[in-house]
């Protein structure tokens, strides 16, 4: 089993959509979890990060926790053309012994005019 | 402009040809990593460094080498590239290994012939 794990896609969805985008993951004890968006041929950059259970919000985006189900989502709303691009999830466990960010593969994102 | 820079972006080389790639950052960064991206194995940790002359191994660490003579620079060495070495690399840097923001470089396409 992957540490994390993601659907590679392509998720299409039309313009002004919701755009859902989930991840799973293995390490019972991972605390922070990460959203990296990478447009094709660049590399990745930060778009959210969550650490409690429950919904964060940040403009378009949403990011959701369930530590219990061990599951995390992140929701696009009013998905512009400009937000096609692979999403990849990330997640850490400070206390482990690796203490490092496990990245999954990606989900790639079309969001169609 | 705070920024993570590499160098080449692009580069072809024959097996056995020893190389560098170069990875520099101007934001005081204490933490600076090395990725390598392939399709369906997503981003895999090469090596890390906490500070200036402190490097430990990341997942896939086998026929690299790096150094940190300067907090700035965190160089990718490649003694004797081997095809399966053909990748997408990126150097990150964030303030502290425990920060949850990394920036990432443009990343170096490499092609071992």
């Amino acid at each position: 089993q992957k540490e994390v794990e993601q659907n590679s896609g392509p998720l299409s969805v039309p313009e002004g959509a919701i755009a859902s985008l989930n991840c799973t993951y293995s390490d019972r004890g991972s605390q922070s979890f990460f959203w990296y968006r990478q447009y094709s041929g660049k590399s990745p950059e930060l778009i959210m990060f969550i650490y409690s259970n429950g919904d964060k919000e940040d403009g378009r985006f949403t990011a959701q926790l369930n530590k219990a189900s061990q599951y995390v989502s992140l929701l696009i709303r009013d998905s512009q053309p400009s937000d096609s691009a692979t999403y990849l999830c990330a997640v850490v466990n400070y206390g482990g012994a690796t203490n490092k960010l496990i990245f999954g593969t990606g989900t790639l994102l079309a969001v169609q005019p | 402009e705070a920024q993570v820079t590499q160098n080449p972006r692009y580069l072809i080389t024959v097996t056995g040809k020893k190389l560098t790639v170069t990875c520099s950052q101007n934001m005081n960064h204490e933490y600076m990593s090395w990725y390598r991206q392939d399709p369906g194995l997503g981003l895999r940790q090469i090596y890390y460094s906490m500070n200036v002359e402190v490097t430990d191994k990341g997942d896939v660490p086998e026929g690299y080498k790096v150094s940190r003579k300067e907090k700035r620079n965190f160089p990718l060495i490649l003694e004797s590239p081997s095809p399966n070495q053909t990748s997408l690399y990126f150097c990150a840097s964030s303030l502290r290994r425990s920060s949850y923001e990394q920036y990432f470089g443009p990343g170096t396409r490499l092609t071992v012939t």
